[in-house]
Parts: structure tokens; sequence; C-alpha cells
């Protein structure tokens, strides 16, 4: 079974609109933590926010939030505001304990003008 | 900018041939892992070192070997090179072994065999 699943291979939203991007994950551990990256075009790989499994309250970054719904087991993206160089594919990760980082397949997400 | 440095960000070669790939974590960071990234496999672990220490090892090929040296960087050797060696590849760093802390990325060193 997938791990971290993002079913939305490709997005197009209008800029400043928000956007929702779908991550749902699979463990049987307690303790995990949840990451979501962003690819832009030239390639390099950015943090962009963070949610502990423990955590009751769901993380914020500026214009990025996570949507942490535990026992549905989904850790949606929400970037509002959308701005062009919002462009980019975003990966959902998920480490479980002392382990690797597990991604997902990434959504194409495109901001049009 | 990460703080993680990536040398080369490109790499030409042939097949038969090996190359290496190496990586400077950011300051204090002991943990070190190496990904791979490709069109049909997606970003694949393939290993992490901790402190020197080998800590994990994922989808590593027996061609594929790496080590951290003393002062925590890495390199990451690949030899008999295939073409569908041909990837991006990306270091990481995080500051310990926890699940709450972020892995930060390099830039990655694009890797074409011919």
């Amino acid at each position: 079974a997938q791990k971290i699943t993002q079913t939305q291979p490709g997005m197009f939203v209008q800029e400043k609109e928000a956007v929702t991007l779908d991550c749902t994950y699979d463990t049987s551990d307690q303790s995990y933590g949840l990451f979501w990256y962003k690819q832009p075009s030239s390639g390099e790989m950015i943090f962009l926010i963070y949610q502990g499994s423990y955590d009751e309250q769901n993380a914020t970054e500026g214009r990025y939030s996570l949507n942490f719904q535990k026992a549905r087991k989904s850790a949606n993206l929400v970037i509002s505001a959308s701005q062009l160089g919002d462009s980019a594919m975003y990966f959902c990760a998920m480490r479980e304990g002392n382990e690797k980082l597990t991604f997902g397949t990434g959504t194409r997400l495109t901001i049009i003008p | 900018d990460s703080g993680v440095t990536q040398t080369p960000k490109h790499l030409i070669t042939a097949t038969g041939q090996r190359v290496t790939l190496r990586c400077s974590p950011r300051s204090g960071d002991l943990s070190v892992y190496w990904y791979q990234q490709s069109l049909d496999q997606g970003l694949q672990f393939l290993i992490q070192y901790y402190n020197g220490e080998e800590r994990a090892k994922g989808n590593i090929l027996e061609r594929f070997s790496a080590q951290q040296f003393p002062d925590l960087h890495s390199e990451l050797n690949l030899s008999s090179l295939e073409l569908g060696d041909s990837a991006l590849y990306f270091c990481a760093s995080s500051a310990g072994l926890y699940s709450n802390q972020p892995q930060h990325f390099g830039d990655g060193t694009r890797l074409s065999i011919l």
C-alpha cells in the first residue's frame, strides 16, 4: 500500500485564489511527522511546512497552512492568495519515527494570471 | 538557500563509468540522506548517515555506495553506470534523528548517462 497518496497530478488555479493540495497517508505509528516540499522547475526542493502527529493545532507558515485531520489521515496543504511564483511541483512526505522521508508522487500546480 | 551544498550541479558521463557526488550538510546537522529522483520512480530514499555511521538503507543498488566523513560531509559513489541511473540526486540534512526535524535539501546533482 502507498504510504503517501497525492491524488491530484495537476491543478490550475487563478492568481490570488486559495488552493488546497490533497495528501493522505498510511501509518500504524503513533509518532510521525508530515512535511510539504515545493520543487520549482529549476529543480531544488524547498521545505515549506511541518506537522507533527501530536500537534493539536494546524501548522501555519506565512501563506501556507496545513489542514491536519488525524482521524482521516489527511494532511492537506492550503496556499492562500496564490501567486505566479507558486507554480511548481508540490510533494507531501511523511517521516515515521527515526526513518527516512517517504514522498508522494506530487501535484503540479500552475497559477494562471 | 537551504545551507546544504551539493557538487557538481551537473554531470555527464558514459555507461560503465564511475562518479562521485559530494554533499556538505547544513552547519550543525549530523544526519545526511541521499535521494534519487527519476521520472519513472519518483523520489526514492537511498541511504542515511548519522554522525559518520550508516543509519538506514533504502532502495540503493549494490553498484552504489556512500560514506560520511569526520567533518560530516558525505559522498555518494555510483559505479558501472547504466542509462537508467540518469536522475537527479539529492542530498538532504537534518539536525538529528527525530521525526519532527525537517530535512533540508541541496539543489541536487543532475546526472546524465550517455
